[in-house]
């Protein structure tokens, strides 16, 4: 069965840091590109960032390029998000999923960024 | 960049009742296209992927079909427990898009 537990969301200011981690299970992790996708507070489904299985190629969506980072650890079997220079419009729960064409999804973490 | 637009935005049906929930891609994108069911404070569940391939454990009620800009998914003979949000996303190129959304509500 396929197991994705997100952790590390929370409440940061604009402007600050935070970094997303997703321990994947159930499945050959190094064998899947990975993706995050975030959904604001009553509003839709938005991707963010694919990862190639063995890291060698990142897609962001526009609205994070130069803020967000995605990375993997393969040996670890984890995802990880890097959010720089966060912004109000950043809060969202943002979602792990294996990508093997279809998503397979985690259960979330909210980020919130506020003052 | 492709954009999903999906229609409708919101339909109040009755249980037994067929539903149909179009999405319509702003470019060809062949079968790359998978259908997602979200209840509240839930993440999102895969129903259909490329298109029309069932997935295991969905109920047979849910199927899809549609190919190049054109989507379909079609739930028979609607049960209670379907309330909830259908979003269509294709994974045909980057960056990768999702529909605005269907919201279902049960009468």
């Amino acid at each position: 069965e396929v197991k994705l537990v997100e952790s590390g969301g929370g409440l940061v200011q604009p402007g600050g840091s935070l970094r997303l981690s997703c321990a994947a299970s159930g499945f050959t992790f190094s064998s899947y590109w990975m993706t995050w996708v975030r959904q604001a507070p009553g509003k839709g489904l938005e991707w963010v960032a694919n990862i190639k299985e063995d890291g060698s190629k990142k897609y962001y969506v526009d609205s994070v390029k130069g803020r967000f980072t995605i990375s993997r650890d393969n040996a670890k079997n984890s995802l990880y998000l890097q959010m720089n220079s966060l912004r109000a419009e950043d809060t969202a729960v943002y979602y792990c999923a294996r990508d093997s064409g279809s998503l397979d999804w985690g259960q979330g973490t909210l980020v919130t960024v506020s003052s | 960049e492709i954009v999903l637009t999906q229609s409708p935005e919101f339909q109040s049906v009755t249980p037994k009742e067929k539903v149909t929930i179009t999405c319509r891609a702003s470019q060809s994108i062949g079968s790359s296209l998978h259908w997602y069911q979200q209840k509240p404070d839930q993440s999102p569940k895969v129903l259909i992927k490329y298109a029309s391939q069932s997935i295991s454990g969905v109920p047979s009620r849910f199927s899809g079909s549609g190919s190049g800009t054109d989507f379909t998914l079609t739930i028979n003979s609607l049960e209670a427990e379907d309330a909830a949000t259908y979003y269509c996303h294709q994974s045909s190129s980057f960056p990768y898009s999702f529909g605005q959304g269907t919201k279902l509500e049960i009468k």
